[in-house]
């Protein structure tokens, strides 16, 4: 089947520092990669879609200073949280579609981020 | 846009014994419907989809689901649930145009002893 990775799958950072998530389409070409943030007890919450060669779509209060996303190739899409805050601290998941018919999308296995 | 309810946030339920998630989904265009399971610090894993055809949809661990068009629900039930489905439960939904997808708020089953 599809397989999606993170690295790393867990990084504790100083405030003010910045921290780069790497997701990776490890057996199929990701045409569209999604970023999600999930706070403790929470459910997912969508922050932005990228398509490989082109800005990333964020959703509405996702600041896209702070988060930067880059999706250079066909099986790695990147996101950087700049300046980090504690309030910043979450689990943060990727997932990429493969482009076919059924829209199915493989999620990775998520990146724990906390900020200090 | 589309939006998903689930309707239980904690469903303790003992080994052995049947369970029913409930999920309701809003659209104004037709979707696919989504169960991901989520153990702790782990990423999602996808129980089942329903995509077109059948109503009843056969997923992954022996859990199935029922899409009800009318009803806009999708829900999850195993006959027979074991400790180790103690998890997180997320309904989601996607609309056929853009990809982009929705969760619930989740719901946590708890298999007792």
């Amino acid at each position: 089947g599809a397989v999606v990775s993170q690295h790393p799958s867990w990084v504790i950072c100083k405030s003010g520092t910045s921290v780069k998530i790497e997701c990776r389409s490890l057996d199929f070409q990701a045409t569209t990669m999604f970023w999600y943030r999930q706070f403790p007890k929470q459910s997912l919450m969508l922050m932005a879609t990228s398509n490989e060669g082109s800005k990333a779509t964020y959703e509405q209060g996702v600041e896209k200073d702070k988060f930067l996303i880059n999706h250079a190739s066909l099986t790695l899409s990147t996101l950087t949280v700049t300046s980090a805050h504690p309030e910043d601290s979450s689990f943060y998941i990727c997932s990429a579609k493969t482009g076919g018919v059924y829209n199915e999308q493989f999620f990775g296995p998520g990146t724990r981020l906390t900020v200090l | 846009a589309q939006s998903v309810t689930q309707l239980d946030s904690q469903v303790p339920v003992f080994e052995e014994a049947p369970v029913e998630l409930r999920c309701n989904y809003s659209s104004s265009v037709s979707v696919y419907l989504f169960w991901y399971v989520q153990y702790p610090n782990q990423g999602l894993q996808l129980l089942l989809k329903y995509l077109s055809g059948s109503t009843l949809v056969k997923g992954i661990n022996g859990f199935e689901a029922e899409f009800n068009k009318s009803q806009t629900s999708f829900h999850l039930r195993k006959p027979s649930v074991h400790i180790s489905d103690t998890a997180e439960y997320f309904c989601a939904v996607s609309d056929y145009f853009h990809g982009d997808m929705r969760f619930g708020a989740g719901t946590r089953l708890t298999v007792k002893p």
